[in-house]
């Protein structure tokens, strides 16, 4: 089983801030890195498929890092809007495994 | 275009019974998923489905949990005897296969074992 984990595990913040979160995941084997978006009654959505190391994709205000020789990947939010609160979802895509480990996720909250 | 498809989108059934749960992926994808969420819980790997390769069946939890796939269309995953820790959202996704393809996710059965 893959040790996937996400930080924080939830956090409010007020419309306007800034946030970013952590995936963090084993180094060892590393493929590819999915991030999606969950939102409450919604079906997860992508959001990002990372390989490269240092790479960095953003797509309006969310962008992410990724980090593969250290294993780790970070999400970032700027401006953040009600409509962005949601679950954030992280699933590496090691080289021996076919399938997504999910990490458990980060409920992000935003506040009017 | 049309989207991954799940039905039922709710099931009640007494502890006990058999249920079938359908996925409809996106046409042309062939890489099919099943997960799941308990309650308070993250998204559970079950079984995965890559054209006409062995299903990777290690996240099924028990031998009353089997999934099929005819060729790259639909996917029924049956739980047998169900019992109410079986209680979850079923979630199906599909890609067109490989690592780098996003999923896309289905909306999900509601099951409840009672």
């Amino acid at each position: 089983i893959l040790n996937v984990e996400q930080s924080p595990q939830s956090l409010h913040v007020q419309e306007g801030d800034s946030t970013n979160f952590t995936c963090s995941f084993p180094s060892s084997n590393f493929y590819a890195l999915h991030w999606y978006r969950w939102e409450t009654a919604k079906s997860p959505e992508a959001l990002f498929v990372m390989t490269l190391n240092g790479d960095e994709k953003k797509k309006g205000r969310i962008s992410a890092t990724l980090n593969t020789k250290e294993g780790y990947s970070y999400l970032y939010i700027k401006g953040s809007q009600p409509e962005d609160s949601a679950t954030y979802l992280c699933a590496p895509s090691p080289g021996s495994a076919r399938q997504l480990t999910f990490g458990s996720g980060t409920q992000l909250t935003v506040l009017p | 275009g049309a989207g991954v498809s799940q039905s039922p989108s709710n099931k009640v059934t007494e502890k006990g019974k058999d249920v079938e749960l359908r996925c409809d992926p996106i046409s042309g994808h062939t890489a099919l998923y099943w997960y799941r969420q308990r309650l308070g819980q993250g998204l559970e790997f079950l079984i995965y489905f890559q054209g006409n390769s062995a299903p990777d069946k290690s996240g099924l939890p028990s031998d009353r949990f089997s999934a099929e796939r005819t060729g790259e269309s639909v996917s029924t995953l049956t739980i047998q005897r169900t019992q109410q820790e079986d209680s979850a959202v079923y979630l199906c996704a599909s890609s067109l296969g490989g690592r780098v393809s996003p999923l896309h996710f289905g909306n999900g059965t509601r099951l409840t074992v009672t």
